[in-house]
């Protein structure tokens, strides 16, 4: 079954500190891994993405891994900041799977607190 | 920019009334996508459009129609709205190449009573 699973499913941490989501995936044949970033009351918006032959990606404080062998992805935060506040969603996308191509995690939801 | 637009934020139904949502995109997406999105479900795929006229079943498209009359237009339908569609409606597009990014609108939060 094509699955995404995220934890810790929610996580508050100090300003200026740095964290690590998870994201585990059974999807495929396997295209991508996405994550996204939703702040409250708003649509999500691409941070990263990664393909099967990339190992880490980075976007500002914000830097994404990839193990495609244990099927496993990270992203982590540093020096956070209070506008990280947001829910963290992994996607992955399927290889030529016609309908409903991306899988959706259930997202974790990061507070940062000062 | 990409910009996908929805036509309200917040939006309050009665059971059985029929609810339109509304969806625009200004990038000639070929892909527009409908979700609703609960807390511990994560989203879910309503109907999806990969061009005018066109329309597939998502995972969850009980309850719901959809319309593409129009390329940058994709439009939602409850066709006599109930209790268990209260939940935030995510519109979404894409470019035709399978894995690109999709573009989420804002969201609308529906609640029917």
């Amino acid at each position: 079954k094509n699955q995404v699973e995220q934890s810790p499913q929610s996580l508050i941490i100090l300003e200026g500190k740095n964290c690590t989501l998870q994201c585990n995936y059974t999807v495929s044949p396997f295209s991508n891994l996405r994550w996204y970033k939703q702040d409250t009351g708003r649509g999500p918006v691409s941070l990263t993405i990664m393909t099967f032959s990339e190992n880490t990606k980075s976007n500002g404080r914000y830097t994404a891994t990839l193990d495609a062998d244990t099927k496993q992805s990270s992203l982590h935060i540093t020096a956070s900041q209070l506008s990280d506040s947001a829910s963290y969603i992994c996607v992955v996308s399927r290889w030529n799977s016609g309908n409903t191509p991306l899988v959706f995690g259930k997202g974790t939801r990061l507070s940062v607190i000062a | 920019d990409v910009k996908v637009t929805q036509s309200s934020r917040y939006l309050v139904k009665r059971t059985g009334e029929k609810v339109f949502l509304e969806c625009v995109q200004d990038m000639d997406h070929e892909n527009m996508f409908w979700y609703r999105q609960d807390p511990g479900l994560g989203l879910r795929l309503i109907y999806f459009s990969y061009d005018v006229k066109m329309k597939e079943k998502g995972d969850i498209p009980e309850g719901y129609s959809v319309s593409r009359e129009k390329k940058e237009r994709f439009s939602l339908i409850l066709e006599s709205a109930s209790t268990n569609q209260t939940s935030m409606y995510l519109c979404a597009s894409s470019p035709p190449s399978q894995g690109c990014e999709q573009y989420f609108g804002p969201g609308t939060r529906l609640t029917v009573t």
